[in-house]
Protein backbone atom coordinates (compact mmCIF):
# COMPACT_ATOMS: atom_id res chain seq x y z
CA UNK A 1 0.00 0.00 0.00
CA UNK A 2 0.93 3.61 -0.89
CA UNK A 3 1.77 5.72 1.99
CA UNK A 4 3.22 9.02 2.21
CA UNK A 5 3.87 11.12 5.84
CA UNK A 6 5.04 14.38 5.65
CA UNK A 7 6.86 15.39 8.74
CA UNK A 8 8.77 19.14 9.58
CA UNK A 9 5.90 21.40 10.02
CA UNK A 10 5.67 23.62 12.75
CA UNK A 11 5.18 27.77 13.81
CA UNK A 12 8.25 29.74 12.63
CA UNK A 13 9.04 33.43 12.51
CA UNK A 14 9.32 35.28 9.69
CA UNK A 15 12.48 35.66 7.49
CA UNK A 16 12.87 31.82 9.19
CA UNK A 17 13.86 28.64 7.17
CA UNK A 18 11.95 24.95 7.36
CA UNK A 19 12.59 21.96 6.40
CA UNK A 20 9.50 19.50 5.65
CA UNK A 21 10.60 15.99 4.76
CA UNK A 22 8.57 12.87 3.27
CA UNK A 23 8.61 9.68 4.04
CA UNK A 24 7.48 7.02 0.89
CA UNK A 25 7.04 3.48 1.64
CA UNK A 26 4.84 0.77 -0.44
CA UNK A 27 6.04 1.60 -3.99
CA UNK A 28 9.34 1.95 -5.84
CA UNK A 29 10.24 5.34 -5.15
CA UNK A 30 12.59 6.45 -7.98
CA UNK A 31 9.40 5.10 -10.26
CA UNK A 32 8.00 8.44 -9.95
CA UNK A 33 8.02 12.00 -10.08
CA UNK A 34 7.21 13.87 -6.67
CA UNK A 35 5.59 17.54 -5.64
CA UNK A 36 4.45 19.15 -2.96
CA UNK A 37 0.59 21.12 -2.42
CA UNK A 38 -0.32 23.61 0.33
CA UNK A 39 -3.68 24.23 0.88
CA UNK A 40 -3.37 27.95 3.14
CA UNK A 41 -6.31 28.47 5.46
CA UNK A 42 -9.39 28.87 3.72
CA UNK A 43 -8.05 28.54 0.43
CA UNK A 44 -7.76 26.24 -2.52
CA UNK A 45 -5.20 23.23 -3.21
CA UNK A 46 -1.81 25.49 -4.78
CA UNK A 47 1.39 23.79 -6.40
CA UNK A 48 4.33 24.59 -4.93
CA UNK A 49 6.72 22.54 -6.48
CA UNK A 50 7.74 19.15 -8.27
CA UNK A 51 10.40 17.16 -9.03
CA UNK A 52 11.34 14.38 -11.51
CA UNK A 53 11.87 10.86 -10.68
CA UNK A 54 15.44 11.15 -10.66
CA UNK A 55 15.59 15.35 -9.14
CA UNK A 56 17.57 16.42 -12.90
CA UNK A 57 14.49 18.17 -13.34
CA UNK A 58 12.77 20.70 -10.83
CA UNK A 59 9.81 23.27 -10.55
CA UNK A 60 8.62 25.81 -8.59
CA UNK A 61 5.60 28.23 -8.46
CA UNK A 62 6.14 31.67 -8.86
CA UNK A 63 4.82 32.33 -5.29
CA UNK A 64 8.10 30.12 -4.16
CA UNK A 65 10.87 30.38 -6.75
CA UNK A 66 14.14 31.46 -4.91
CA UNK A 67 13.11 30.79 -1.91
CA UNK A 68 12.06 27.67 -2.19
CA UNK A 69 14.08 23.69 -2.83
CA UNK A 70 12.65 21.12 -3.67
CA UNK A 71 14.90 17.70 -3.40
CA UNK A 72 14.85 13.93 -3.53
CA UNK A 73 16.99 10.94 -2.11
CA UNK A 74 16.17 7.61 -3.87
CA UNK A 75 18.30 5.93 -1.80
CA UNK A 76 15.85 6.63 1.76
CA UNK A 77 12.82 6.99 -0.38
CA UNK A 78 12.13 10.43 0.76
CA UNK A 79 11.41 13.80 -0.72
CA UNK A 80 12.38 16.96 1.32
CA UNK A 81 11.50 21.05 0.93
CA UNK A 82 13.84 23.50 2.23
CA UNK A 83 11.55 26.30 3.00
CA UNK A 84 13.98 29.69 3.66
CA UNK A 85 12.60 33.84 4.30
CA UNK A 86 8.94 32.45 5.23
CA UNK A 87 6.39 34.94 4.95
CA UNK A 88 3.03 34.81 6.42
CA UNK A 89 1.30 34.05 3.31
CA UNK A 90 3.57 30.67 3.46
CA UNK A 91 0.80 29.19 6.35
CA UNK A 92 -0.38 26.24 5.14
CA UNK A 93 -0.84 22.24 5.33
CA UNK A 94 1.99 21.08 3.20
CA UNK A 95 0.84 17.67 1.20
CA UNK A 96 3.44 15.62 -0.79
CA UNK A 97 2.02 13.82 -3.79
CA UNK A 98 3.36 11.40 -6.27
CA UNK A 99 2.96 12.05 -9.96
CA UNK A 100 1.23 9.13 -12.37
CA UNK A 101 4.44 9.07 -14.07
CA UNK A 102 8.60 9.77 -13.90
CA UNK A 103 8.37 13.37 -15.29
CA UNK A 104 6.21 15.91 -13.98
CA UNK A 105 2.81 16.16 -15.14
CA UNK A 106 0.97 17.78 -12.28
CA UNK A 107 -1.25 14.21 -12.22
CA UNK A 108 -1.39 13.21 -8.49
CA UNK A 109 -2.26 9.90 -7.68
CA UNK A 110 -1.23 9.52 -3.70
CA UNK A 111 -1.33 12.09 -1.26
CA UNK A 112 0.20 12.26 2.47
CA UNK A 113 -2.45 13.71 4.97
CA UNK A 114 -0.09 16.84 5.06
CA UNK A 115 2.27 19.20 7.87
CA UNK A 116 1.28 22.26 9.05
CA UNK A 117 3.47 24.95 8.67
CA UNK A 118 2.38 28.11 10.53
CA UNK A 119 4.53 31.53 9.62
CA UNK A 120 3.61 33.81 12.78
CA UNK A 121 5.71 36.41 15.23
CA UNK B 1 0.99 31.28 -13.11
CA UNK B 2 -2.64 32.47 -13.17
CA UNK B 3 -5.35 29.83 -11.55
CA UNK B 4 -7.54 27.83 -13.31
CA UNK B 5 -11.24 29.27 -13.50
CA UNK B 6 -13.62 27.27 -11.69
CA UNK B 7 -17.52 28.05 -10.72
CA UNK B 8 -17.51 28.68 -6.95
CA UNK B 9 -20.10 26.93 -6.44
CA UNK B 10 -22.63 24.16 -8.02
CA UNK B 11 -25.34 22.49 -6.65
CA UNK B 12 -27.81 19.70 -7.88
CA UNK B 13 -30.37 17.32 -6.07
CA UNK B 14 -29.47 13.78 -5.72
CA UNK B 15 -30.13 11.21 -8.72
CA UNK B 16 -29.28 14.65 -11.32
CA UNK B 17 -26.11 15.77 -12.78
CA UNK B 18 -23.89 18.66 -12.20
CA UNK B 19 -21.31 19.82 -14.73
CA UNK B 20 -17.61 21.96 -13.26
CA UNK B 21 -16.07 23.70 -15.78
CA UNK B 22 -12.56 24.54 -15.60
CA UNK B 23 -11.00 27.33 -17.95
CA UNK B 24 -7.16 27.78 -18.72
CA UNK B 25 -5.24 29.22 -21.90
CA UNK B 26 -3.79 27.95 -25.05
CA UNK B 27 -0.59 27.33 -23.02
CA UNK B 28 -2.00 24.78 -19.93
CA UNK B 29 -5.52 23.14 -20.32
CA UNK B 30 -5.55 23.43 -24.39
CA UNK B 31 -2.14 23.14 -24.91
CA UNK B 32 -1.45 19.30 -23.08
CA UNK B 33 -3.87 15.99 -22.35
CA UNK B 34 -2.80 16.54 -18.72
CA UNK B 35 -5.96 17.80 -16.70
CA UNK B 36 -6.93 15.94 -13.71
CA UNK B 37 -9.73 16.96 -11.56
CA UNK B 38 -9.92 16.01 -7.37
CA UNK B 39 -12.25 15.55 -4.97
CA UNK B 40 -11.74 17.05 -1.54
CA UNK B 41 -13.47 16.06 1.34
CA UNK B 42 -12.83 18.00 4.87
CA UNK B 43 -10.18 16.92 6.70
CA UNK B 44 -9.44 14.47 4.46
CA UNK B 45 -6.31 14.23 1.34
CA UNK B 46 -7.68 15.21 -2.00
CA UNK B 47 -8.32 11.93 -3.59
CA UNK B 48 -7.76 11.87 -7.74
CA UNK B 49 -10.53 11.20 -9.55
CA UNK B 50 -9.88 12.38 -13.01
CA UNK B 51 -6.67 12.38 -15.29
CA UNK B 52 -5.25 12.79 -18.71
CA UNK B 53 -8.42 14.52 -19.32
CA UNK B 54 -11.13 11.55 -19.16
CA UNK B 55 -9.95 8.69 -17.91
CA UNK B 56 -10.81 7.52 -14.07
CA UNK B 57 -8.46 5.66 -11.68
CA UNK B 58 -9.36 2.35 -10.71
CA UNK B 59 -12.12 2.28 -8.13
CA UNK B 60 -13.18 5.55 -9.07
CA UNK B 61 -17.38 5.20 -10.63
CA UNK B 62 -17.94 5.82 -13.68
CA UNK B 63 -20.52 8.31 -12.18
CA UNK B 64 -17.35 10.50 -12.81
CA UNK B 65 -16.50 11.77 -16.20
CA UNK B 66 -14.06 14.14 -17.40
CA UNK B 67 -14.02 16.43 -21.34
CA UNK B 68 -11.98 19.12 -22.86
CA UNK B 69 -12.60 21.77 -25.29
CA UNK B 70 -10.67 23.75 -26.53
CA UNK B 71 -9.45 25.76 -22.89
CA UNK B 72 -11.96 24.38 -21.44
CA UNK B 73 -11.73 21.30 -19.05
CA UNK B 74 -15.52 19.94 -17.69
CA UNK B 75 -16.02 17.64 -15.27
CA UNK B 76 -19.48 15.80 -15.06
CA UNK B 77 -21.36 14.05 -12.28
CA UNK B 78 -23.94 12.15 -12.87
CA UNK B 79 -26.74 10.00 -10.28
CA UNK B 80 -25.29 12.55 -7.83
CA UNK B 81 -25.17 10.89 -3.89
CA UNK B 82 -24.65 12.99 -0.75
CA UNK B 83 -21.19 11.81 -0.14
CA UNK B 84 -20.62 13.50 -3.34
CA UNK B 85 -20.84 16.63 -1.70
CA UNK B 86 -17.21 18.43 -1.39
CA UNK B 87 -14.58 20.76 -3.23
CA UNK B 88 -14.25 19.35 -6.63
CA UNK B 89 -10.23 20.56 -8.38
CA UNK B 90 -9.08 21.07 -11.89
CA UNK B 91 -5.35 20.93 -12.67
CA UNK B 92 -3.11 21.18 -15.59
CA UNK B 93 0.13 21.01 -16.52
CA UNK B 94 1.31 23.98 -17.65
CA UNK B 95 3.96 22.91 -20.04
CA UNK B 96 6.95 21.36 -20.89
CA UNK B 97 8.72 24.66 -21.16
CA UNK B 98 8.39 25.65 -17.73
CA UNK B 99 7.24 22.53 -15.57
CA UNK B 100 4.76 24.57 -13.62
CA UNK B 101 1.57 22.65 -12.61
CA UNK B 102 -1.46 24.95 -12.10
CA UNK B 103 -4.96 24.26 -10.00
CA UNK B 104 -8.17 26.07 -10.94
CA UNK B 105 -9.44 27.97 -7.63
CA UNK B 106 -11.74 24.99 -6.30
CA UNK B 107 -15.31 24.17 -6.82
CA UNK B 108 -17.77 23.72 -3.59
CA UNK B 109 -20.31 21.04 -4.57
CA UNK B 110 -23.61 21.10 -2.68
CA UNK B 111 -26.16 17.93 -3.02
CA UNK B 112 -29.43 19.59 -1.73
Amino acid sequence: EVHLLESGGGLVQPGRSLRLSCAASGFVFDDYAMHWVRQGPGKGLEWVSGINWGGSTVAYADSVKGRFTISRDNARDSLSLQMTSLRAEDTALYFCTRDLRTEVTGELDYWGQGTLVTVSS
Amino acid sequence: QPALTQPRSVSGSPGQSVTISCTGTRSDVGAYDYVSWYQHHPDKAPKLIIYDVSKRPSGVPDRFSGSKSGNTASLTISGLQADDEADYYCCSTGGAYDLSVVFGGGTKLTVL
